[in-house]
């Protein structure tokens, strides 16, 4: 089983500045990790797939970067409605496709 | 507009079954892979099961193999989960989520959940 470890578990940005969360593999997945983002009460919701695409609708202030063990995700300038949990999870090969264990952006 | 619905949950007692249900609707439904991930109460992600758009592949995580049975509709728009021999661990809101065309994972969209609590 690949094991995904988020960091940090906790980020704390001002509205306005630039976050960037890191999100890595047990072993290589190629690049087929996703991001997903959180927000308090709610389903997840896709932001970038195939590690680097961002998914329908998602703003282009949301990027992704990366390939085998080691991805980022960057919000490049915070916005009220960007404070969440934001989970990475590998889809590389066959199950279990892990989920990392998610970072709390919150507002500093 | 694709919609996720799940329905089923509730309080059970250690040990009893419990069976989930998504209702899908938006998109052409047999063409497209759709899963189950849960979240214990304060905690992260976990996939669950899988199904092939077809229902002909099926796959669990090991915490479920054995216990759950996923199932699938087509001709209702219907994804079925059958969970027996339930523990407190698995007390969790329970997604159905589904993937893009052709794939099983990862998971575009997402339905609202249920709560499945197992406690005495």
């Amino acid at each position: 089983e690949v094991v995904m470890t988020q960091s940090p578990a906790t980020l704390s940005v001002s509205p306005g500045e630039r976050a960037t969360l890191s999100c890595r593999a047990s072993q290589s997945v190629g690049n087929e990790l996703a991001w997903y983002q959180q927000q308090r009460g709610q389903a997840p919701r896709l932001l970038i797939y195939s590690a680097s695409t961002r998914a329908t609708g998602i703003p282009a202030r949301f990027s992704g970067s990366g390939s085998g063990t080691y991805f980022t995700l960057t919000i490049s300038s915070l916005q009220s409605e960007d404070f969440a949990v934001y989970y990475c999870q590998h889809y590389n090969n066959w199950p279990p496709w892990t989920f990392g264990q998610g970072t709390k952006v919150e507002i500093k | 507009e694709v919609q996720l619905l799940e329905s089923g949950g509730g309080l059970v007692q250690p040990g009893e079954s419990l069976r989930l249900s998504c209702a899908a609707s938006g998109f052409t439904f047999s063409s497209y892979a759709v899963s189950w991930v849960r979240q214990a109460p304060g905690k992260g992600l976990e996939w669950v099961s899988s199904i092939s758009a077809g229902g002909s592949n099926t796959f669990y995580a090991d915490s479920v193999k054995g216990r759950f049975t996923i199932s699938r509709d087509n001709s209702r728009n219907r994804v079925d989960v059958h969970m027996d021999r339930l523990s407190g661990a698995d007390t969790a809101v329970y997604y159905c989520a589904k993937a893009p065309r052709g794939q099983l994972v990862p998971f575009e969209h997402w339905g609202r959940g249920t709560l499945v609590t197992v406690s005495s």
